[in-house]
């Protein structure tokens, strides 16, 4: 399976952007790029996902790069309720594999 | 609403003791999937299911076990076997394959002494 490579944590300020980074360089040319974030004690939620071109919606935004070995996950604007586990996933069939993921912690 | 239920919230049990986690969801999913979450790690895949009367093993089944007789419902079974069941379970569902995205329940965190 195609895995992804993030940074143990991250910290931001408030207001501020942030752009969390996901290697995978292994990745093929069916996996699209998930992104999801999890607040401690809760399920997962579902952030944005991606194929080749660049996406985005109104929680972030996704930068692809064009050899799709790696890729940017954009937050316009820390808030604290931003403060997460944001985790980086290729998913091609049915199932997903997690990795250990990028703690976010936004600071006032 | 629509949604992932998942019940109880904690669960206590004695070592030995199957017990088994249920998994609801009414967003007309096809997909349903189990996963596992120890203290500081991500998730782990236990088991899912593409459609109703099938279902495949992810990374970690052994110990536990897992039906699927109908489309919105997809419990689990921590069987005896389970060396170290103590963790928190998540489930979760999705239309299908790769351009869906997962919507998760908000988790049984299972405590067994």
């Amino acid at each position: 399976d195609a895995k992804t490579t993030q940074p143990n944590s991250m910290e931001s300020n408030e207001e501020e952007p942030v752009h969390l980074p996901c290697n995978h360089s292994t990745i093929s040319g069916t996996d699209y790029i998930h992104w999801y974030r999890q607040l401690p004690s809760q399920g997962p939620e579902y952030v944005i996902h991606g194929l080749t071109s660049n996406v985005n919606n109104r929680m972030a935004s996704l930068a692809i790069a064009e050899d799709r070995k790696s890729s940017t996950l954009i937050l316009h604007r820390a808030t604290l309720r931003d403060a997460a586990v944001y985790y980086c996933i290729l998913r091609d069939h049915d199932d997903m594999r997690f990795g250990a993921g990028t703690r976010l912690t936004v600071k006032p | 609403d629509g949604g992932i239920t998942q019940s109880p919230k904690y669960l206590f049990r004695k070592e030995g003791q199957n017990v088994t986690l249920s998994c609801e969801q009414n967003l007309n999913h096809d997909a349903m999937y189990w996963y596992r979450q120890d203290p500081g790690q991500g998730l782990r895949l236990i088991y899912y299911s593409q459609i109703v009367n099938d279902f495949q093993k992810g990374d970690i089944a052994e110990g536990y076990s897992v039906s699927r007789e109908k489309k919105e419902s997809f419990p689990l079974t921590v069987t005896s076997a389970q060396k170290n069941p103590t963790a928190f379970y998540l489930c979760a569902s999705s239309r299908g394959t790769g351009t869906h995205e997962q919507y998760f329940g908000p988790g049984t965190r299972l405590t067994v002494t």
